[in-house]
Formats: structure tokens, sequence, C-alpha cells
């Protein structure tokens, strides 16, 4: 069964350090979704793109985070620098389209970040 | 604002018994989703039931988008249910995702 595929699975870094996280989504899923995670909370949406174009990043602290899907597959998250608060899980998803609406969302299994 | 309310927020069950989640929005929804993350933080999605009622094995869920509701069923609970149990939404008026806060299940043998 296809599945999203995410890496590292737990990153480990100090305050102010840059940070990359990589996402491959189910192959011919248009769409792609990164989501952050604090502990005890729902999952927030960050970026979602439509092939390589951005269709909301509203959440995503541009000062300090960034996003890209050059060639409309896979994605990566950075965040230069990071701080403290940025420790959470960061969540990869994919649907097949986005046409107004959600279609159903395949989550990988995400990459915990703590900054130290 | 734009809300998604789950409750209860914490529900503790003995091995066999039935629980009924909810999930409350605040507008008229394009779509809505049922989602169980497991102890190791992976999301599976369960359902996609912008309305009507849907079944699969022991779950099931029903969405009365008029009155502004889903309902989780879960029958027959089993130790692997435990977990946290999320319910996302679009929004008609924004075509933004938004999760609610969960409701962690607990299964005792």
């Amino acid at each position: 069964e296809a599945e999203v595929a995410q890496s590292p699975r737990y990153k480990i870094t100090e305050k102010s350090q840059a940070v990359a996280f990589w996402c491959d989504p189910i192959s011919g899923h248009a769409t792609l979704y990164w989501y952050r995670q604090i502990l005890g909370q729902g999952p927030e949406l960050l970026v979602q793109f439509q092939d390589e174009s951005v269709v909301d990043d509203s959440q995503l602290p541009k000062d300090r985070f960034s996003a890209e899907r050059l060639k409309g597959v896979d994605s990566t998250l950075k965040i230069q620098p990071a701080e403290l608060g940025d420790s959470a899980m960061y969540l990869c998803a994919s649907s097949l389209t986005w046409e107004g609406d959600t279609d159903t969302q395949y989550f990988g299994p995400g990459t915990r970040l703590t900054v130290l | 604002g734009i809300q998604v309310e789950q409750s209860p927020p914490d529900l503790i069950l003995q091995e066999g018994a039935n629980s009924t989640l909810r999930c409350n929005f605040s507008d008229s929804v394009n779509n809505l989703q049922w989602f169980h993350q497991n102890p190791w933080g992976q999301l599976i999605n369960l359902f996609y039931i912008p309305s009507g009622t849907k079944q699969n094995g022991r779950l099931s869920a029903t969405t009365v988008a008029t009155e502004r509701y889903s309902l989780l069923y879960i029958s027959s609970s089993q130790t692997t249910d435990s977990g946290v149990y999320f319910c996302a939404v679009v929004y008609s008026s924004a075509s933004k995702i938004i999760f609610g806060s969960g409701t962690r299940l607990s299964i005792r043998p």
C-alpha cells in the first residue's frame, strides 16, 4: 500500500540552528500539506501545495519558515533559525485533489523536532 | 470565530464497551474527516463524511450538517482502539482545514 514518506523521523537541534524536513507524497497526489502538532493539540496547517503552487500559507511563520515543492512531487520544509517554541511534531499529508474541498488525506509518520 | 469542538476530551473504557465521540462545528462545512492518531503519532483517516452515515467494521460515523455536528461510534472497543481521535473540517467560508483538539480514548483490558 502506498504511503507518505517523511525524514528524518527525529531531529534534535540547538536554537538558532537551521533544520530541514523532507516529505514524499503518495504517487499521483497533487495536493501536499505540512502541519505542526504541538503536544496535546490537534494538527495546525502550515502550508498547502497544489502541484508546485502554494494554495495556503497563512499560518506559516514566514520570517523563519520556508517550504517548497519545486517539481510538484516531494517537498521540503525549512526552519531557520530554530527557536525553542518550534519543538513539535511536523506532519506531512497528501491527497489526490484539491478543488475547493479537501479530498481524503493520508499522513506520513511525522518528524519529531526538539529544540534545545 | 471559526471553531471545531470535540467532546469528551478524555474517555476511559473497559474493553468491549461502546463509545460515542462528538464533533461540533460552527458554520457550514464542505467536508469533514475523522482521524485516529495511535500512540506512536501516526494519523490514520477513518472517514471522509461531510454528510450522512458511513460504517467500517466496528466503527461508524454520522454527520448532520444542518445541525452542525458529527458523531463517531466505536462498538466492542479493543485495546488497539486507544489513541486520540480528531475531527477535521473544511468550512465553506474559508476553504481551510481546521482540526479539533481531539478526544483521548483509553481502552483498558
